[in-house]
């Protein structure tokens, strides 16, 4: 059975600060693994997603890598903003979806 | 573009009671999925559909029941409603043609209480 576990559960810095958040996963035969933020009370919006083939994907200040084989991805965040606050979920997609428990990320201004 | 529609985003319910959350997407896309999501415990696929006329069981089935109607629509149905049945219910979507692929696609959520 899959497992995705995203360290920290909870992460707290100041405003301008570059950031990591990791997620891993146990069964690395996967199809891809997508990153969802999600805002207090809201549904879930897609930031990236890797294929499994992939190394990594970018999108304006977030990058995401992928290491299939250690079962790790790290979502970077670069010059983080108070509107970065919110909940980073990973995704693991094997025909069904697995999802970590999230990073609550707060940026202080 | 709508994307994926839920209703209703609020409902609250006695125990026993029965009531069917709808979901629709406008994207055509072929997979659609239905999860709750509990404080502590994540997001767990309760039921998912992989085609029009097709329906599995996910992680959390038990209590649910399921119906595709058509591609665009995807029902949860919970028949005798328990207070272990309290979350937020969140439905997806993913696309397998077109670009980007299998991206998930999320509704804002339905939030049930049962008393």
């Amino acid at each position: 059975k899959q497992e995705v576990t995203q360290i920290p559960a909870a992460l707290s810095v100041p405003e301008g600060e570059n950031l990591v958040l990791n997620c891993s996963f146990t069964d690395s035969a996967i199809y891809n693994l997508q990153w969802f933020r999600q805002d207090p009370g809201k549904g879930l919006t897609s930031l990236l997603l890797i294929q499994s083939s992939q190394r990594e994907q970018t999108s304006g200040r977030l990058n995401a890598s992928l290491d299939k084989s250690s079962g790790r991805s790290t979502l970077y965040i670069a010059a983080s903003q108070p509107g970065d606050s919110a909940t980073y979920l990973c995704a693991v997609n094997a025909g069904k979806s697995t999802f970590g428990d999230g990073t609550t990320l707060t940026v202080k201004p | 573009n709508a994307g994926v529609t839920q209703t209703p985003k609020f409902q609250v319910l006695k125990t026993g009671q029965s009531m069917t959350l709808q979901c629709a997407q406008d994207m055509n896309h072929n997979s659609m999925y239905w999860y709750r999501q509990d404080p502590g415990m994540g997001l767990r696929l309760i039921y998912y559909s992989a085609s029009e006329g097709t329906t599995d069981k996910g992680e959390v089935p038990n209590g649910y029941n399921v119906s595709r109607l058509n591609k665009r629509e995807f029902s949860l149905r919970l028949e005798s409603a328990a207070p272990s049945q309290t979350s937020v219910y969140f439905c997806a979507s993913i696309g397998l043609e077109g670009l980007p692929k299998n991206i998930q696609y999320f509704g804002a959520g339905t939030r049930l209480s049962v008393l």
